[in-house]
């Protein structure tokens, strides 16, 4: 049973699309985030959610916008995709133990 | 200056050696101190956590914190071509519940 799971594992799309991505968890975890892995494999955080509830939002342009609809489910929609938004895009969960992370969603525009 | 500085690599050892790997950080807030290890098309795995100054160990790996120089280290002893993948160190802040990760070491156990 997959803990933090994604779909899809792989996007290809143009310039100027929007897409969305999908995150769940079934560990029960509070806490939910969005990360982004660019080529040069640099982890940055964008986003934060507790049950729910926005915790942070990194300087992340407003092209990308979360959605939690349960504490379980964190989503990431991107609107006007742009070639510098290719990257690996990874979900976490946290509790006190730790994070888990998802297999990541490789995210190609062209 | 990033929060969490990590040597890039890659970092290339025969089989059996010790790897060696540190970060430094900048933020005496950070409380946890955490190293991932994440294989190609992966997501990041949890292998250890700590959050005092001083060794950690489990199994072959060995976590090392020094809070006053800011600087964090792993080490992998009897290395084996499994352990070949990047290894990010990561630090957290509960304030902000916040998790920097540092720009991960790419490491090549040879046999």
């Amino acid at each position: 049973d997959t803990a933090v799971s994604q779909t899809p594992k792989y996007l290809v799309t143009q310039m100027g699309n929007d897409k969305s991505i999908k995150c769940e968890q079934n560990l029960g975890h509070d806490t939910m985030y969005w990360y982004k892995q660019d080529s040069k494999k640099f982890l940055k955080i964008m986003f934060s959610y507790n049950n729910k509830e926005l915790i942070i939002n990194e300087t992340v342009p407003n092209r990308f916008s979360p959605k939690s609809p349960d504490k379980a489910h964190l989503n990431l929609h991107i609107n006007s995709l742009e070639l510098g938004d290719s990257a690996v895009y990874f979900c976490a969960s946290s509790q006190e133990d730790g994070y888990t992370f998802g297999s990541g969603t490789r995210l190609t525009v062209v | 200056q990033k929060e969490v500085e990590q040597d890039p690599g890659p970092l290339s050892v025969p089989e059996g050696a010790i790897v060696s790997l540190n970060c430094t950080y900048s933020n005496s807030a950070f409380q946890y101190f955490m190293w991932y290890r994440q294989y190609s098309r992966k997501g990041p795995e949890l292998l250890m956590y700590t959050y005092s100054s001083g060794n950690k160990e489990d199994g072959r790996f060995t976590a090392q914190v020094d809070k006053s120089s800011k600087y964090i280290s792993l080490f992998i002893r009897d290395s084996q071509p499994s352990d070949s993948a990047t290894y990010l160190c990561a630090i957290f802040k509960a304030a902000g519940n916040k998790l920097t990760f540092g720009g991960g070491t790419r490491v090549l156990v040879k046999p």
